[in-house]
């Protein structure tokens, strides 16, 4: 299973655009990237999912290189209520059971 | 679209009491679904997958028999506690994949069900 890697806290400010970043060395050719965020004592919600290059929905942004080793959420002019951790997570379609990482935990102050 | 609720949120047993978590898939069909355990602070830890009409799959270090899976139709699945200790109480959370979907696995969360057993 490919493993990821990203910061394990971040903070911003009301506003400002946030950019997290995940390492997955060993992500194999059937491998999607997918990033989810949860509040406290809330089940994890899906925010995007990627296979390459650059997938844009409502809420975020996901840029993925040619190499897919690593990817990059991106959370435009953000507000106190995207305050969550936000995991990255490599999904096997053949496995389909997810592997948690310990995820990034984002503040965002007023 | 693609919804996942869990029945109840909240729950306080008696210490070896037996607790049985729903989960629903609300919008879509799930002949797979995973329950998951999160402890405060800590990321979710897989505990087993799920299958519609087949026995359960358990992680490594997960007891069969005292965690017991049922998976009797497309949209639920229910995970049973049984004797539960204090060890016990945590925060389980379902997930549901919608059979649907081509393609990567998208896979929708329930809401969590807080256990405490005292």
């Amino acid at each position: 299973l490919a493993k990821t890697t990203q910061p394990i806290s971040m903070d911003s400010y009301e506003g400002q655009e946030v950019n997290i970043t995940c390492s997955h060395n060993n992500i194999a050719t059937n491998d999607y990237i997918t990033w989810y965020q949860q509040f406290p004592s809330q089940g994890p919600r899906f925010i995007i999912q990627g296979y390459k290059t650059k997938v844009t929905n409502e809420v975020a942004s996901l840029f993925i290189p040619a190499d897919r080793k690593s990817s990059t959420l991106s959370l435009p002019r953000v507000s106190l209520s995207d305050t969550a951790v936000y995991y990255c997570l490599v999904v096997y379609t053949g496995r389909r059971a997810l592997t948690f990482g310990s995820g990034t935990r984002l503040q965002v102050q007023p | 679209g693609a919804v996942v609720s869990q029945h109840p949120s909240r729950v306080i047993c008696k210490s070896g009491t037996s607790v049985k978590i729903e989960c629903r898939s609300l919008d879509f069909q799930a002949t797979t679904m995973f329950w998951y355990r999160q402890f405060p602070k800590k990321s979710l830890m897989l505990m087993a997958t799920s299958n519609e009409g087949s026995k359960a799959t358990y992680e490594q270090g997960v007891e069969k028999d005292k965690f017991l899976i049922n998976h009797a139709s497309l949209t639920l699945s229910t995970l049973t506690v049984t004797s539960a200790h204090p060890e016990d109480s945590s925060f389980y959370i379902c997930s549901a994949r919608d059979s649907g979907l081509a393609g990567a696995d998208t896979q929708y969360f329930g809401p969590g069900t807080r256990l405490t057993v005292l």
